[in-house]
């Protein structure tokens, strides 16, 4: 499973809290990803990172912000939960061969 | 705009009985096509990539680029197929990122 764990796995929150998910790597990778899966959507990019303090935005950036100060972890931040957040968020990190991703088990988020 | 299309939500077909998950692009350049599959209490992984050319359990799928389509065809299809199937785009000038564009995927339902 490519080393990579995420918490919390579940989480219910109310409109307005903060709220933080991490994704944790095992490999060393350089490359990790924050992608959310929605009916109808698919998975869309959030944001990505290349390497420690260094990141970018995704398709679907607005409300949340991420940190890498440490190769291994990667984290997503709502600042303020919106119930439009309300998703399932993977971490991802890249693998050796284009295109290649390999994916966490993903955490469900609910924002009521 | 980039864009991966999957017309079908649910696909619902016999064992034994071909298989076609549809998927179209729009990009005007020459992508990087891939299908991933994510099965019941699995992680989503990789299935195949076009440029490998590759049969992968039993699945194929071929590049159209008149028809900008990338379908995922099995002759016969078996009850452990059934799954979510992502296809993906990655753009050919990512610099190396992996940033891959997602379909809203397809189910596939393989009944006894």
């Amino acid at each position: 499973d490519a080393g990579i764990t995420q918490s919390p796995r579940h989480k219910v929150t109310e409109t307005g809290t903060p709220v933080t998910l991490r994704c944790h790597q095992t490999e060393n990778h350089r490359y990790m990803y924050w992608y959310r899966q929605d009916p109808g959507h698919g998975l869309r990019l959030i944001h990505y990172s290349y390497g420690v303090k260094d990141t970018d935005k995704g398709e679907v950036s607005d409300g949340y912000s991420v940190s890498r100060s440490k190769t291994e972890d990667f984290l997503l931040t709502l600042e303020s939960a919106t119930s439009s957040q309300t998703s399932v968020y993977f971490c991802a990190i890249r693998g050796t061969s284009p295109g290649e991703l390999f994916f966490g088990e993903g955490s469900r988020l609910t924002v009521l | 705009a980039q864009r991966v299309t999957q017309p079908e939500k649910l696909l619902s077909v016999f064992k034994g009985a071909p298989v076609e998950l549809k998927c179209n692009y729009s990009y005007s350049g020459s992508p990087e096509l891939f299908w991933y599959v994510q099965y019941s209490r699995q992680r989503l992984q990789l299935l195949l990539r076009h440029i490998s050319r590759e049969s992968i359990k039993g699945f194929t799928a071929d590049l159209n680029k008149g028809e900008t389509s990338f379908h995922l065809k099995k002759p016969f299809a078996q009850e452990e197929d059934s799954a979510m199937y992502y296809c993906a785009l990655q753009p050919e000038f990512s610099g190396g990122y992996n940033k891959l564009i997602f379909g809203a995927g397809t189910r596939l339902a393989v009944h006894p």
